[in-house]
């Protein structure tokens, strides 16, 4: 499995954009990059995932590196329920995930 | 309703106890998993099965063992519980894209 390197934590402000960063650079080159997060006293929730090309989905957009040895998860404006755990997880697919121990967002009202 | 369920949601129990943790999904996903998190750390996976006649051992199996009685079922049993197995215990169902998890049992061994 790729090493995968997050803060532990960052803040932000209430209805400002959130850059989390991913640092795996042995990632390999058919591992997609999965971010799920874990909201308090829930279980995980996928956000988002992609290969190569920068993705967008309701939640959040994916940044890759063009080297593919980091990525960044954009929320566009962070709320007071984006507050969580987030994890970046390289993996060939969903089939096999391994959660490290993810970046805790506070969001500041 | 949601698509994944975990029965029961709190458990305590003694140190030696048979306990099972159940999990069924309306997802219609063959896969499912069972994962483990203590305090403060990510999930460890301790069993999976990608279909009823598959189980697989995750990094963390010892001391636990796992039941797929059907596609949409996937139990948890440990044995003769001890004291650093209490934690959140999630199971999860999922395809090669996403996997959907349950809201997690809360199990305190004593």
């Amino acid at each position: 499995d790729a090493k995968t390197t997050q803060p532990n934590s960052m803040e932000s402000n209430e209805e400002e954009p959130v850059h989390l960063p991913c640092n795996h650079s042995t990632i390999s080159g058919t591992d997609y990059i999965h971010w799920y997060r874990q909201l308090p006293s829930q279980g995980p929730e996928y956000v988002i995932h992609g290969l190569t090309s920068n993705v967008n989905n309701r939640m959040a957009s994916l940044a890759i590196a063009e080297d593919r040895k980091s990525s960044t998860l954009i929320l566009h404006r962070a709320t007071l329920r984006d507050a969580a755990v987030y994890y970046c997880i390289p993996s060939g697919s969903a089939r096999q995930l391994t959660f490290g121990s993810g970046t805790q967002l506070t969001v500041l009202p | 309703d949601a698509d994944v369920t975990q029965t029961p949601r709190n458990r305590i129990t003694k140190t030696g106890k048979r306990i099972m943790l159940e999990c069924s999904q309306t997802k219609g996903h063959d896969r499912m998993y069972w994962y483990r998190q203590d305090p403060g750390l990510g999930l460890q996976l301790i069993y999976y099965s990608f279909d009823v006649k598959d189980i697989n051992k995750g990094e963390i199996s010892d001391g636990y063992s796992v039941s797929r009685q059907a596609q949409a079922k996937f139990s948890l049993s440990l044995e003769s519980a001890i004291p650093n197995q209490t934690a959140l215990y999630f199971c999860a169902t999922g395809t090669d894209n996403e996997q959907f998890f349950g809201p997690g049992t809360r199990l305190t061994v004593l």
